[in-house]
């Protein structure tokens, strides 16, 4: 089982649509949480940490359910240009990132 | 400012030799990653620095990989007798310090094996 698990995708959404990506992870010493937006052949950027008690940056809303070992991304009002791949990810208490494998969205007119 | 830079961008090498690739860091980042991505797989840890020194080196998959940071700036990642299973992506990140900061990646080393 991998340690991060998510949804490969990819999810096809019009714009203006809210979509939901879910993440799970497997080991309850984690840390500290992400989402890391993934451009075709680009660099991972961070996107937002996430939060126990949520937090949001605009369009976007991270949630975190520590007792389910769950993390999840909303994305509101779609855009062209959030067509990306969106990767969860996990530190535990050293410093190496544990990376999904990526939910691919595609965010058409 | 700058960001993190990679060299070379690209590189294509024969099953069995060594290859080397760098990284450049931001200046003043004394936390140093490397990664890799493998095609339809995520980003895989190999080894991350503090400073000139390696905590962490659990993710090398083999005694072929090894890495070095000297005077706390630019790494080198080397494999040796690379594999065609050593093709993948290499990037590298950097941060300003350790203890879950933002990681800012650089555009990665395409390393092909044939």
């Amino acid at each position: 089982r991998k340690e991060v698990e998510q949804d490969p995708g990819p999810f096809n959404v019009p714009e203006g649509a809210t979509v939901a990506f879910n993440c799970t992870y497997s080991n309850s010493a984690s840390q500290s949480f992400f989402w890391y937006r993934q451009d075709c052949r680009k660099e991972p950027k961070l996107l937002m940490s996430v939060y126990s008690s949520g937090n949001e940056d605009g369009r976007f809303t991270a949630q975190l359910n520590r007792a389910s070992q769950y993390i999840s991304l909303l994305i509101r009002d779609s855009k062209l240009s959030d067509s990306a791949t969106y990767l969860c990810v996990v530190r535990y208490n050293t410093d190496k990132l544990i990376f999904g494998t990526g939910t691919r969205l595609q965010v058409f007119p | 400012g700058a960001g993190v830079s990679q060299s070379p961008s690209n590189k294509v090498t024969e099953k069995g030799k060594d290859v080397e690739l760098r990284c450049d860091p931001i200046s003043g980042h004394t936390a140093l990653y490397w990664y890799r991505q493998s095609l339809g797989q995520g980003l895989e840890f190999l080894i991350y620095f503090q400073g000139n020194s390696a905590p962490d080196k659990s993710g090398l998959p083999s005694d072929r990989f090894s890495a070095e940071r000297t005077g706390g700036s630019v790494s080198t990642l080397t494999i040796q007798r690379t594999q065609q299973e050593d093709s993948a992506v290499y990037l590298c990140a950097s941060s300003l310090r350790t203890g879950g900061v933002e990681q800012f990646f650089g555009p990665g080393t395409r390393l092909t094996v044939l």
